[in-house]
């Protein structure tokens, strides 16, 4: 079955610092992955995707992403924290075969300290 | 957030009502998704509609009826709904999904709805 984990309810990061937040995955094929980021009352914004190609993605805000096949993990990262980064991020992934359905990850709350 | 937008932006109903929330995209996407947001809970997919066609319902309560009379507009009709529907409703829209792809969704603000 497919599925996305996020095994951290939440980060916590100083500003400046670099910032990771997890997401590992299992499909049965190629995985298409991606990643949102939820503001307070707003809805989910797309960062950044992964469908094939170099493993470093780089995406919106500074943000980038690493695929790594052998351990189905797609963590994102920042180099560079702002306080303004601070919200909710959801991972998401979809076999690139028949079934189009993206399978959602929980949710990692993120918080850049001043 | 003016790809897609969501109205209205925060519902409260009683049980007995019957509301609709509205979603519109501006994208020029083909494919139009219902989600259900809940606290602790994984992101709900409810329906989704490629060329005004339904795809996919992904076993949700009759009280919640979909309509989409173009590939831009798309609605959710609400009727006699329980506490525990309340939600938030977040609307999104991609490409065409007959064409081989990435189909990266593009998503509205939400309605956050409150059912008493």
């Amino acid at each position: 079955a497919q599925s996305v984990a996020q095994p951290e309810d939440q980060v916590n990061v100083a500003e400046g610092n670099p910032l990771t937040v997890k997401c590992t995955y299992s499909v049965s094929g190629n995985p298409y992955l991606f990643w949102y980021v939820q503001y307070p009352n707003r809805g989910l914004q797309f960062l950044l995707k992964y469908i094939t190609g170099d493993n470093l993605v780089k995406g919106s805000y500074g943000f980038e992403a690493e695929f790594n096949k052998s351990q189905t993990s797609f963590h994102l990262k920042k180099p560079s924290a702002l306080v303004s980064d601070s919200a909710l991020y959801f991972c998401a992934v979809r076999d690139a075969g028949n079934n189009r359905k993206l399978i959602w990850g929980l949710g990692t709350s993120l918080a850049v300290n001043p | 957030e003016t790809g897609v937008t969501q109205t209205p932006r925060h519902l409260v109903m009683g049980m007995t009502n019957k509301k609709s929330l509205k979603c519109e995209q501006h994208l020029g996407h083909n494919a139009m998704y219902w989600y259900k947001q809940s606290a602790k809970k994984p992101l709900e997919l409810m329906f989704v509609y490629n060329f005004k066609e339904q795809t996919e319902n992904n076993s949700v309560p009759s009280r919640f009826s979909p309509e989409c009379p173009n590939s831009s507009h798309l609605f959710l009709h609400l009727h006699t709904l329980q506490p525990e529907d309340s939600a938030l409703y977040l609307c999104a829209s991609s490409q065409d999904l007959r064409l081989a792809g990435d189909e990266t969704q593009y998503f509205g603000p939400g309605t956050r709805l409150l059912v008493l």
